[in-house]
Protein backbone atom coordinates (compact mmCIF):
# COMPACT_ATOMS: atom_id res chain seq x y z
CA UNK A 1 0.00 0.00 0.00
CA UNK A 2 0.93 3.73 -0.49
CA UNK A 3 2.28 5.06 2.28
CA UNK A 4 1.00 8.73 1.08
CA UNK A 5 -2.37 10.53 0.62
CA UNK A 6 -3.00 12.99 -2.27
CA UNK A 7 -6.20 14.90 -3.10
CA UNK A 8 -7.48 13.02 -6.52
CA UNK A 9 -7.59 16.19 -8.55
CA UNK A 10 -7.02 19.72 -8.42
CA UNK A 11 -7.29 23.00 -10.67
CA UNK A 12 -4.86 25.64 -11.57
CA UNK A 13 -5.17 28.82 -13.32
CA UNK A 14 -1.85 29.45 -16.15
CA UNK A 15 0.30 31.66 -14.61
CA UNK A 16 -0.39 31.11 -11.01
CA UNK A 17 1.95 28.97 -8.84
CA UNK A 18 -0.08 25.11 -8.40
CA UNK A 19 0.51 24.03 -4.80
CA UNK A 20 0.13 20.17 -4.79
CA UNK A 21 0.13 18.71 -0.82
CA UNK A 22 0.93 15.05 0.36
CA UNK A 23 0.93 13.31 3.39
CA UNK A 24 3.27 10.65 4.46
CA UNK A 25 2.31 10.54 8.42
CA UNK A 26 4.21 7.66 8.88
CA UNK A 27 7.60 8.66 7.01
CA UNK A 28 10.81 7.05 8.82
CA UNK A 29 13.88 9.25 9.42
CA UNK A 30 15.97 7.33 6.12
CA UNK A 31 12.72 7.92 3.52
CA UNK A 32 13.07 10.66 1.13
CA UNK A 33 9.99 12.38 -0.29
CA UNK A 34 9.89 11.91 -4.26
CA UNK A 35 7.81 13.58 -7.07
CA UNK A 36 7.33 12.09 -10.36
CA UNK A 37 4.58 13.33 -13.00
CA UNK A 38 3.05 11.63 -15.97
CA UNK A 39 1.74 13.00 -18.60
CA UNK A 40 -1.04 11.24 -20.43
CA UNK A 41 -0.13 7.89 -21.01
CA UNK A 42 3.90 9.09 -21.05
CA UNK A 43 6.89 7.36 -18.39
CA UNK A 44 6.19 8.96 -14.84
CA UNK A 45 8.98 12.27 -15.38
CA UNK A 46 11.01 12.67 -12.45
CA UNK A 47 10.55 15.71 -10.67
CA UNK A 48 12.21 16.50 -7.21
CA UNK A 49 12.81 15.01 -3.77
CA UNK A 50 14.10 15.71 -0.46
CA UNK A 51 15.09 14.34 2.90
CA UNK A 52 14.07 17.20 5.37
CA UNK A 53 15.18 20.38 3.93
CA UNK A 54 13.14 22.37 1.07
CA UNK A 55 14.71 21.88 -1.63
CA UNK A 56 14.38 24.19 -5.52
CA UNK A 57 15.38 22.96 -8.76
CA UNK A 58 14.32 24.50 -12.66
CA UNK A 59 10.94 22.64 -12.68
CA UNK A 60 9.63 22.75 -8.77
CA UNK A 61 10.18 23.90 -5.18
CA UNK A 62 9.66 21.44 -2.41
CA UNK A 63 8.96 22.10 0.70
CA UNK A 64 8.32 18.89 3.71
CA UNK A 65 6.85 20.20 6.97
CA UNK A 66 9.77 20.25 9.85
CA UNK A 67 7.87 17.24 11.37
CA UNK A 68 8.67 15.50 7.98
CA UNK A 69 4.79 14.17 8.33
CA UNK A 70 3.75 16.18 4.86
CA UNK A 71 5.08 17.88 2.09
CA UNK A 72 3.95 20.54 -0.57
CA UNK A 73 5.21 20.32 -4.56
CA UNK A 74 4.77 24.21 -5.35
CA UNK A 75 5.17 24.66 -9.41
CA UNK A 76 5.61 28.41 -9.43
CA UNK A 77 4.75 29.70 -12.43
CA UNK A 78 2.09 26.77 -14.41
CA UNK A 79 1.35 26.11 -17.75
CA UNK A 80 -0.88 24.04 -19.80
CA UNK A 81 2.09 21.86 -20.29
CA UNK A 82 1.88 21.22 -16.36
CA UNK A 83 -1.91 19.73 -16.68
CA UNK A 84 -0.66 15.54 -15.48
CA UNK A 85 -0.84 13.10 -12.50
CA UNK A 86 1.39 13.68 -9.98
CA UNK A 87 2.39 11.16 -7.66
CA UNK A 88 4.18 12.01 -4.33
CA UNK A 89 6.58 8.64 -3.33
CA UNK A 90 8.11 7.73 0.06
CA UNK A 91 11.14 5.67 -0.71
CA UNK A 92 13.20 3.81 1.63
CA UNK A 93 16.97 4.10 1.13
CA UNK A 94 17.46 0.49 2.01
CA UNK A 95 19.77 -0.71 -0.79
CA UNK A 96 17.30 -3.58 -1.51
CA UNK A 97 14.33 -1.72 -1.97
CA UNK A 98 15.50 1.57 -2.79
CA UNK A 99 14.13 0.68 -6.65
CA UNK A 100 10.38 -0.58 -5.89
CA UNK A 101 8.66 2.73 -5.82
CA UNK A 102 4.81 2.31 -4.65
CA UNK A 103 3.18 4.90 -6.30
CA UNK A 104 -0.86 5.77 -5.25
CA UNK A 105 -3.39 7.34 -6.81
CA UNK A 106 -1.84 10.78 -7.26
CA UNK A 107 -3.14 14.54 -7.73
CA UNK A 108 -4.53 14.90 -11.48
CA UNK A 109 -3.78 18.77 -11.88
CA UNK A 110 -5.80 20.64 -14.43
CA UNK A 111 -3.87 23.98 -15.63
CA UNK A 112 -6.62 26.27 -17.26
CA UNK A 113 -6.32 29.35 -19.15
CA UNK B 1 23.00 11.24 -22.19
CA UNK B 2 20.34 9.34 -23.73
CA UNK B 3 17.17 8.51 -21.71
CA UNK B 4 15.54 4.98 -20.76
CA UNK B 5 14.02 2.86 -24.63
CA UNK B 6 11.91 0.65 -24.52
CA UNK B 7 10.69 -1.60 -27.65
CA UNK B 8 8.24 -2.18 -28.93
CA UNK B 9 6.24 1.37 -28.46
CA UNK B 10 2.85 -0.70 -28.77
CA UNK B 11 1.96 -4.11 -29.67
CA UNK B 12 -1.15 -6.10 -30.33
CA UNK B 13 -1.30 -9.86 -29.34
CA UNK B 14 -3.92 -12.51 -28.61
CA UNK B 15 -4.83 -14.74 -25.72
CA UNK B 16 -2.65 -17.61 -25.14
CA UNK B 17 0.52 -15.86 -26.71
CA UNK B 18 3.39 -15.10 -25.10
CA UNK B 19 5.17 -11.36 -25.55
CA UNK B 20 8.65 -10.06 -24.66
CA UNK B 21 9.94 -6.58 -24.18
CA UNK B 22 12.68 -4.89 -24.25
CA UNK B 23 14.31 -2.36 -22.09
CA UNK B 24 17.64 -0.37 -22.25
CA UNK B 25 18.64 1.72 -19.70
CA UNK B 26 20.83 4.89 -19.35
CA UNK B 27 24.43 4.35 -19.97
CA UNK B 28 25.89 3.49 -17.02
CA UNK B 29 22.89 2.14 -14.75
CA UNK B 30 23.07 -1.38 -13.77
CA UNK B 31 19.70 -1.15 -12.16
CA UNK B 32 16.42 -2.06 -14.10
CA UNK B 33 12.69 -2.02 -12.75
CA UNK B 34 9.76 -2.92 -14.28
CA UNK B 35 6.45 -1.94 -14.03
CA UNK B 36 2.66 -2.28 -14.92
CA UNK B 37 0.00 0.25 -15.15
CA UNK B 38 -3.80 -0.51 -15.70
CA UNK B 39 -6.48 1.96 -14.80
CA UNK B 40 -7.60 -0.11 -12.71
CA UNK B 41 -4.91 -1.33 -10.42
CA UNK B 42 -2.59 1.91 -11.34
CA UNK B 43 1.10 1.78 -11.00
CA UNK B 44 2.55 -1.32 -10.04
CA UNK B 45 6.20 -2.69 -9.35
CA UNK B 46 7.02 -6.11 -11.07
CA UNK B 47 10.51 -6.47 -10.27
CA UNK B 48 14.14 -5.05 -10.26
CA UNK B 49 17.13 -6.62 -11.45
CA UNK B 50 20.26 -5.69 -10.98
CA UNK B 51 23.35 -6.98 -12.38
CA UNK B 52 21.99 -9.95 -14.62
CA UNK B 53 20.05 -11.34 -10.81
CA UNK B 54 16.54 -10.31 -10.00
CA UNK B 55 16.94 -7.99 -6.78
CA UNK B 56 13.18 -7.71 -5.78
CA UNK B 57 9.59 -8.85 -6.90
CA UNK B 58 6.38 -7.22 -7.02
CA UNK B 59 3.18 -9.60 -6.42
CA UNK B 60 2.76 -10.97 -10.06
CA UNK B 61 2.18 -14.70 -11.13
CA UNK B 62 4.90 -16.71 -12.21
CA UNK B 63 3.81 -15.79 -16.17
CA UNK B 64 5.31 -12.84 -15.80
CA UNK B 65 9.32 -12.96 -15.88
CA UNK B 66 12.44 -10.96 -16.81
CA UNK B 67 15.99 -11.15 -17.06
CA UNK B 68 19.19 -8.97 -17.20
CA UNK B 69 21.92 -8.99 -19.76
CA UNK B 70 25.58 -8.03 -19.07
CA UNK B 71 25.50 -4.94 -21.01
CA UNK B 72 22.47 -4.33 -18.17
CA UNK B 73 19.90 -4.55 -21.54
CA UNK B 74 16.69 -6.12 -19.77
CA UNK B 75 13.55 -8.05 -21.43
CA UNK B 76 10.61 -8.84 -19.76
CA UNK B 77 8.38 -11.61 -20.80
CA UNK B 78 4.76 -12.41 -20.33
CA UNK B 79 3.29 -15.64 -21.11
CA UNK B 80 0.06 -16.81 -21.60
CA UNK B 81 -1.15 -13.69 -22.53
CA UNK B 82 -4.86 -12.82 -20.58
CA UNK B 83 -7.53 -9.96 -21.61
CA UNK B 84 -6.11 -8.24 -17.78
CA UNK B 85 -2.67 -7.86 -19.26
CA UNK B 86 -3.65 -5.23 -21.49
CA UNK B 87 -1.56 -2.65 -19.92
CA UNK B 88 1.32 0.12 -20.44
CA UNK B 89 4.37 -1.72 -19.24
CA UNK B 90 7.07 0.73 -18.00
CA UNK B 91 10.59 -0.02 -17.52
CA UNK B 92 12.87 2.45 -15.20
CA UNK B 93 16.19 2.62 -14.55
CA UNK B 94 18.62 3.76 -11.71
CA UNK B 95 22.60 4.49 -11.32
CA UNK B 96 24.62 2.83 -8.96
CA UNK B 97 23.70 3.96 -5.71
CA UNK B 98 20.41 3.81 -3.70
CA UNK B 99 20.28 6.73 -3.85
CA UNK B 100 19.94 7.91 -7.19
CA UNK B 101 16.83 8.81 -8.80
CA UNK B 102 14.71 6.71 -10.85
CA UNK B 103 13.93 7.27 -14.54
CA UNK B 104 11.36 5.65 -16.70
CA UNK B 105 10.68 5.07 -20.52
CA UNK B 106 8.03 5.79 -22.54
CA UNK B 107 6.18 2.56 -21.61
CA UNK B 108 5.17 -0.23 -24.24
CA UNK B 109 1.47 -0.20 -24.68
CA UNK B 110 0.03 -3.64 -24.87
CA UNK B 111 -2.96 -4.86 -26.07
CA UNK B 112 -4.78 -8.20 -25.65
CA UNK B 113 -7.02 -9.09 -27.80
Amino acid sequence: DAKTTQPPSMDCAEGRAANLPCNHSTISGNEYVYWYRQIHSQGPQYIIHGLKNNETNEMASLIITEDRKSSTLILPHATLRDTAVYYCIVRDLNTGTASKLTFGTGTRLQVTL
Amino acid sequence: KAGVTQTPRYLIKTRGQQVTLSCSPISGHRSVSWYQQTPGQGLQFLFEYFSETQRNKGNFPGRFSGRQFSNSRSEMNVSTLELGDSALYLCASTGLAATDTQYFGPGTRLTVL
